[in-house]
């Protein structure tokens, strides 16, 4: 089945020692998202990568990096996590980015619940 | 920036009762989403609303877009034990970002 897939689903680390989560699709979709959800709160979008073209949200902490390598990976990396970084990590793809009359459905994998020590 | 206001924040109904919840905002969206969120998963798109007036259904779930483009509800009739979850609106602007609302945690009693 294509499908979001997200690894790891669960990861604990310490204060400041970098974290990778990884996200990989099987839709050959062009955009893809990293959401922060913390427990109880709406999902809030980081950044987005349309093909190679990578997007960051104003607000979105530098602490806070991506990397997509090909179509079908993405990576989310926190360089020096602090105890507010704890929460669930979704990530998202789209066919298309949408305009501003269209929208593209985001299709959300599983979730990777970090937890900062 | 833009914000969903979402209510009620919870709701604990018996089995086989009705459920509805709505969304309102200060801004116009394109599209109006409703999606449902299972613990440790990520949300599912349940219903998605393009046009002002849209009245949409899917099983059990109905979602109005709202005339004005600043609001939305999603009605869930005759509520079983699956629904349990969190359920959120989105609202779309520019391009494919989404603004989610806080969620609407239903808990249904057996």
């Amino acid at each position: 089945d294509a499908m979001v897939i997200q690894n790891p689903r669960y990861q604990v680390t310490q204060f400041g020692k970098p974290v990778t989560l990884s996200c990989s699709q099987t839709l050959n979709h062009n955009v893809m998202y990293w959401y922060q959800q913390k427990s109880s709160q709406a999902p809030k979008l980081l950044f987005h990568y349309y093909d190679k073209d990578f997007n960051n949200e104003a607000d979105t902490p530098d602490n806070f990096q991506s990397r997509r390598p090909n179509t079908s990976f993405c990576f989310l990396d926190i360089r020096s996590p602090g105890l507010g970084d704890t929460a669930m990590y979704l990530c998202a793809t789209s066919r298309e980015r949408g305009g501003l009359s269209s929208y593209n459905e985001q299709f959300f994998g599983p979730g990777t619940r970090l937890t900062v020590l | 920036g833009q914000q969903l206001n979402q209510s009620p924040q919870s709701m604990f109904i018996q089995e086989g009762e009705d459920v509805s919840m709505n969304c309102t905002s200060s801004s116009i969206f394109n599209t109006w989403l409703w999606y449902k969120q299972d613990p440790g998963e990520g949300p599912v798109l349940l219903i998605a609303l393009y046009k002002a007036g849209e009245l949409t259904s899917n099983g059990r779930l109905t979602a109005q877009f709202g005339i004005t483009r600043k609001d939305s509800f999603l009605n869930i009739s005759a509520s079983i034990p699956s629904d349990v979850g969190i359920y959120f609106c989105a609202g779309q602007g520019g391009g494919n970002k989404l603004v989610f609302g806080a969620g609407t945690i239903l808990r249904v009693k057996s």
